[in-house]
């Protein structure tokens, strides 16, 4: 059975940091692109981020860009957001995702499984 | 990147059919088949219910069903249930290798 699950999610000062995780079981995880996706609260979905099958491609939103990296350990089939210079309207639920089918950046088939999300709240 | 465009809601009533319109431009939607479709209960995470414009997953129902048009995809939804009554959110791959989401659509059923 595939399962994401994030964690790290928080309360932070703006201007903080905070570095999510999602560990995944079920699939082979290196064989497939990973993504975050952000729901601030009452709002929709926002793509924050992707990374290839073998870090060797990133990608960003524009909101992001700067101030949030993606990685992945493989090793440990685990996903990972480092968030920098925290801001208000960063304030929302983190789920990881994962491809249906594809492992590079360039290919995008629809997220076939997801997590259930870490909340993540700046605020002073 | 802006958003993809949807209606804000969308009704219908037991048994009819509705569609959900998403629109973007020529640097997602329209240059690319890769548009998937989600179904999001409230307190729930979303759903994959279309991919690649039109193919359903394993075990989705064929009420559902997808097309685009230049830079319009839509969804369907033919006979309308109970249990469809949900948001839905369109998203497409761009040319910047990025991703997009729609704003989401809330579909009731009356």
């Amino acid at each position: 059975e595939v399962q994401l699950v994030e964690s790290g999610g928080g309360l932070v000062q703006p201007g903080g940091s905070l570095r999510l995780s999602c560990a995944a079981s079920g699939f082979i995880f290196d064989d497939y692109t990973m993504y975050w996706v952000r729901q601030a609260p009452g709002k929709g979905l926002e793509w924050v981020s992707g990374i290839s099958w073998n870090s060797g491609s990133t990608a960003y939103a524009g909101s992001v860009k700067g101030r949030f990296t993606i990685s992945r350990d493989n090793a440990k089939n685990s996903l990972y957001l480092q968030m920098n210079s925290l801001r208000a309207e960063d304030t929302a639920l983190y789920y990881c995702a994962k491809d249906q089918y594809c492992s590079p950046i360039n290919c995008y088939r629809g997220f076939d499984y997801w997590g259930q999300g870490t909340l993540v709240t700046v605020s002073s | 990147q802006s958003a993809l465009t949807q209606p804000a809601s969308v009704s219908g009533s037991p048994g009819q059919s509705i569609t959900i319109s998403c629109t973007g431009t020529s640097s997602d939607v329209g240059g690319y088949n890769y548009v998937s479709w989600y179904q999001q209960h409230p307190g729930k995470a979303p759903k994959l219910m279309i991919y690649d414009v039109s193919y359903r997953p394993s075990g989705i129902s064929n009420r559902f069903s997808g097309s685009k048009s230049g830079n319009t995809a839509s969804l369907t939804i033919s006979g309308l249930q109970a249990e469809d009554e949900a948001d839905y959110y369109c998203s497409s791959y761009t040319s910047s290798s990025a991703l997009v989401f729609g704003n989401g659509t809330k579909v009731t059923v009356l």
